[in-house]
């Protein structure tokens, strides 16, 4: 079975642009979850999306949203860019919502901004 | 806010050695899970333990879960330098709607 997919793994952006990550599940999964890693924040839960619906949602601007397509893909896009931006985007798939269950995770997307 | 907290956040020991992490919970939980992240990639799953649970074995890692003090402690026994590596404690908040929350980490190094 492939694993968690993400693309693209490096991006470099400016501030004020806007960027879309891509995520794609281990087949069967229908729960995705996003994370943001980054040193001085840890790992912090961006949203959970099963079956096309966002279960929930962490406390980040509304400037972070995301999607996830009839298939279980998902995408995740951060509008306005800001240094602070910086970080690992970590996705993950599971089949069971809510983090009940283990979570997959992908090689993530690291996103620098400048 | 974070959920769990781990303890201590870096250790450095020999190969050979066994290393534990601990970590600690603020609310009621289902269950508990540990993982690992190697430098820059993506985490990988170890090992969850229920809350009706109380220690959990595989391979050289044992998992160990108190609920009545809302910590658990992650031993790896025979350590080797592949095992340098982020360990995460993580535990799902039903106060926010149930997601998983994971700890700050414990980075330990593995000399060989």
């Amino acid at each position: 079975k492939a694993g968690v997919t993400q693309t693209p793994r490096y991006l470099i952006k400016t501030r004020g642009q806007q960027v879309t990550l891509s995520c794609s599940p281990i087949s069967g999964h229908r729960s995705v979850s996003w994370y943001q890693q980054t040193p001085g924040q840890g790992l912090q839960f961006l949203f959970e999306y099963f079956s096309e619906t966002q279960r929930n949602k962490g406390n980040f601007p509304g400037r972070f949203s995301g999607r996830q397509f009839s298939n279980s893909r998902s995408e995740m896009n951060v509008s306005t860019l800001e240094l602070g931006d910086s970080a690992l985007y970590l996705c993950a798939s599971s089949t069971a919502s809510g983090g009940t269950g283990e979570l997959f995770f992908g090689e993530g997307s690291r996103l620098t901004v400048l | 806010s974070q959920q769990g907290e781990e303890d201590p956040q870096a250790l450095s020991i020999q190969e050979g050695e066994n290393a534990t992490m601990n970590c600690s919970y603020k609310t009621s939980i289902n269950n508990l899970q540990w993982y690992r992240q190697n430098s820059g990639r993506g985490l990988v799953h170890l090992i969850l333990i229920r809350s009706n649970e109380r220690e959990k074995h595989s391979g050289r890692l044992r998992v160990t879960l108190d609920t009545s003090k809302k910590s658990s402690s992650l031993l790896i026994t025979a350590s080797r330098a592949a095992d340098t590596a982020s360990y995460f404690c993580a535990t799902t908040d039903y106060n926010q709607g149930g997601k998983l929350i994971f700890g700050q980490g414990t980075e330990l190094s593995v000399k060989p």
